[in-house]
């Protein structure tokens, strides 16, 4: 089936750091792309999607020059978190959606990322 | 505005119970809808996807259902096993390539 490799999975940093993740599509190409964050024992929360060769769109409330957004090839999107501080700190999941003919556009999801802001 | 309502929120049943859970959208409009199960600390994993055409997809001891008219879904766990304890959530996408609209979800725990 269609695999989505994010990476890293868990990330501890000073904050004032940056931070970024990566999310490939390792089986088919992805134009587009999505990032969530997930707090505790809630769903999901989309911060943007992310359409290789063009801006973002980002969702309101959500900061584009804190999380920078880069979908640069049809396999690989990243995701920067700038000057990170504690209250980032949360689970950041990735997801693409397959548009090839006869897979409906099923989205599959990387396996997150922890990010801890000391 | 798309909203997607999960019903119950948690759920516990003995092992090799039957169980549905339940997924209830507004816009009835969809392109596609997608099951998903999440393990603590994990992402996402894709257990079916059922396109607007289509009334129903089953996968092993899974079958999900699709009536667009009254806007509702449910995911069928035949014979469940400690193993399916997880959350689950339903996401209702309604353009082509577009956003998906998440449920909450629905905590499961299957005692042995």
């Amino acid at each position: 089936g269609a695999v989505v490799s994010q990476h890293p999975s868990w990330v501890i940093c000073k904050s004032g750091t940056s931070v970024k993740i990566e999310c490939r599509s390792l089986d088919f190409q992805a134009t587009t792309m999505f990032w969530y964050r997930q707090f505790p024992k809630q769903s999901l929360m989309l911060m943007a999607t992310s359409n290789e060769g063009s801006k973002a769109t980002y969702e309101q409330g959500v900061e584009k020059d804190k999380f920078l957004i880069n979908h640069a090839s049809l396999t690989l999107s990243t995701l920067t978190v700038t000057s990170a501080h504690p209250e980032d700190s949360s689970f950041y999941i990735c997801s693409a959606r397959d548009l090839t003919p006869g897979q409906g556009g099923a989205q599959h999801f990387g396996d997150g990322t922890r990010l801890s802001i000391l | 505005k798309q909203e997607v309502t999960q019903i119950p929120a948690a759920l516990s049943v003995p092992e090799g119970e039957n169980l549905v859970l339940n997924c209830s959208f507004t816009d009835s409009a969809i392109y596609n809808l997608q099951w998903f199960r999440q393990d603590p600390g994990k992402g996402l994993t894709s257990l079916l996807l059922i396109q607007s055409s289509q009334r129903e997809q089953t996968s092993g001891r899974l079958n999900a259902s699709l009536d667009k008219s009254s806007g509702r879904s449910t995911l069928y766990i035949a014979a469940s096993q400690p193993g399916d304890s997880a959350t689950y959530l339903c996401a209702v996408m309604n353009t082509n390539a577009g956003k998906s609209t998440f449920g909450d979800g629905t905590t499961l725990t299957v005692k042995p």
